[in-house]
This record gives C-alpha cells, sequence and structure tokens, in this order.
C-alpha cells in the first residue's frame, strides 16, 4: 500500500496555466508538507497543515494556494505558472508536529513550465 | 542563523569499504538530527534520527550516524558499503526552539559506490 501517494506524477504545462497537486496520505497523520525541490536538489520547505490548520507558510508566491480538504488530504494550486515554477514538487507527512517525528514523502511531481 | 552543512557534494567509495558522509550543524538549543536518503526519481526516506541518549544511532539498511555535541556533527556512518547504496543523502535539523515546526535541511551529499 502505498503510504504518500501523489498525482500527476509528471505535469508539462504552459506558462500561464493554472494548475494542481493532489496528495493523499493513509498513515493517519495528522500533519502534511509541501516542498519544492530545485533542480540542484535543494529542498524548500513551502507549506505545512496540521489537522487541516495551516502552520507553515513560507516565504512563497501568492500564486501557490494549498487546501486541506481534510487530514488524509493536501493538494497544492498554483496559478499563472512561470518558468521558474519549474521543479520537483514532494508532499510528505507526519504523525503530528512533535519536533521528533520523522516526515513520510512522496514520491514527488516533476512540473515542467514551457 | 540556525543552519546545516553538508560540506561534500560527492562521495566517491569502493563496494565493501566502510563510508562516511558528513553533516554539521549550528543551531540555538538542542536539536533534534535526522537523515533521509533519496534514490533517483524517488521521494526521501528515513534513515535514522537522534533524539537524545545514546550517541550511536542505529538506522535503516545498516546505516549508523553519531551525534557529537562538542563538534555540533551527526556524521552518516557504514561499516561496509554496498553499490546499491548510491543515492543522495541529506541531514535535516529541526531545533528544539518554540514555535519552530519545520526542518532545517542540508543541500546534500551524493554518495556514489563503486564495484
Amino acid at each position: 500500500d502505498t503510504a504518500v501517494s501523489q498525482t500527476p506524477k509528471y505535469l508539462v504545462t504552459q506558462m500561464g496555466n493554472d494548475k494542481s497537486i493532489k496528495c493523499e496520505q493513509n498513515l493517519g497523520h495528522d500533519t502534511m508538507y509541501w516542498y519544492k525541490q530545485d533542480s540542484k536538489k535543494f529542498l524548500k520547505i513551502m507549506f505545512s497543515y496540521n489537522n487541516k490548520e495551516l502552520i507553515i507558510n513560507e516565504t512563497v508566491p501568492n500564486r501557490f494556494s494549498p487546501k486541506s480538504p481534510d487530514k488524509a488530504h493536501l493538494n497544492l494550486h498554483i496559478n499563472s505558472l512561470e518558468l521558474g515554477d519549474s521543479a520537483v514538487y514532494f508532499c510528505a507527512s507526519s504523525q503530528g508536529t512533535s519536533l521528533t517525528y520523522e516526515q513520510y514523502f512522496g514520491p514527488g511531481t516533476r512540473l515542467t513550465v514551457t | 542563523a540556525q543552519s546545516v552543512a553538508q560540506p561534500e557534494d560527492q562521495v566517491n567509495v569502493a563496494e565493501g569499504n566502510p563510508l562516511t558522509v558528513k553533516c554539521t550543524y549550528s543551531v540555538s538549543g538542542n536539536p533534534y538530527l535526522f537523515w533521509y536518503v533519496q534514490y533517483p526519481n524517488r521521494g526521501l526516506q528515513f534513515l535514522l534520527k537522534y533524539i537524545t541518549g545514546d550517541n550511536l544511532v542505529k538506522g535503516s539498511y545498516g546505516f549508523e550516524a553519531e551525534f557529537n555535541k562538542s563538534q555540533t556533527s551527526f556524521h552518516l556512518k557504514k561499516p561496509s558499503a554496498l553499490v546499491s547504496d548510491s543515492a543522495l543523502y541529506f541531514c535535516a535539523v529541526r531545533p528544539w526552539t518554540s514555535g519552530t515546526y519545520k526542518y532545517i535541511f542540508g543541500t546534500g551529499t551524493r554518495l556514489k559506490v563503486l564495484a
């Protein structure tokens, strides 16, 4: 069984379009995250939700909007896509917000903006 | 500023030899330290963590890491490397500071194990 899943795995789109990435976890975790990994493999946190409430909101353009309909899902919607948005986006989850909890990552969504 | 450093972009080691992937950190307060591995086209996988107690932590796939408070280091080690260990390794720290939920990740070290 897949613990953290993301769809789609690949996303190729043109500048200016709007797209969404979906994430689901079946681990019963309370906390979910979105990360962006750039071409140099640098990993940066974007957002985090705990029990459907936003707890981390890094300096990310307003074009990015997360939505958590329930504890098991955290989606990422991106408006007016730009070339610089091309990256791999990872969803992750953890049991809770405790600093001792490890995170479980999804397989990633490779976004290419042309 | 709180940070994590992985001083080597790449580490090459022959199969069967011991390997070390270095990590140093700079945080205020006590740190919680983690290692993750990323195989090609995959998400990160948790390897091990140091929370408290014994400075030598054992994790998945035969990996271990040693927490050294005086040197502010948390190096990842394995006694005998396998070709299948070739991957990208990330060190991460979660400072024990109230209100901080997020990881601080290092820039990653690519491990190449040569047959």
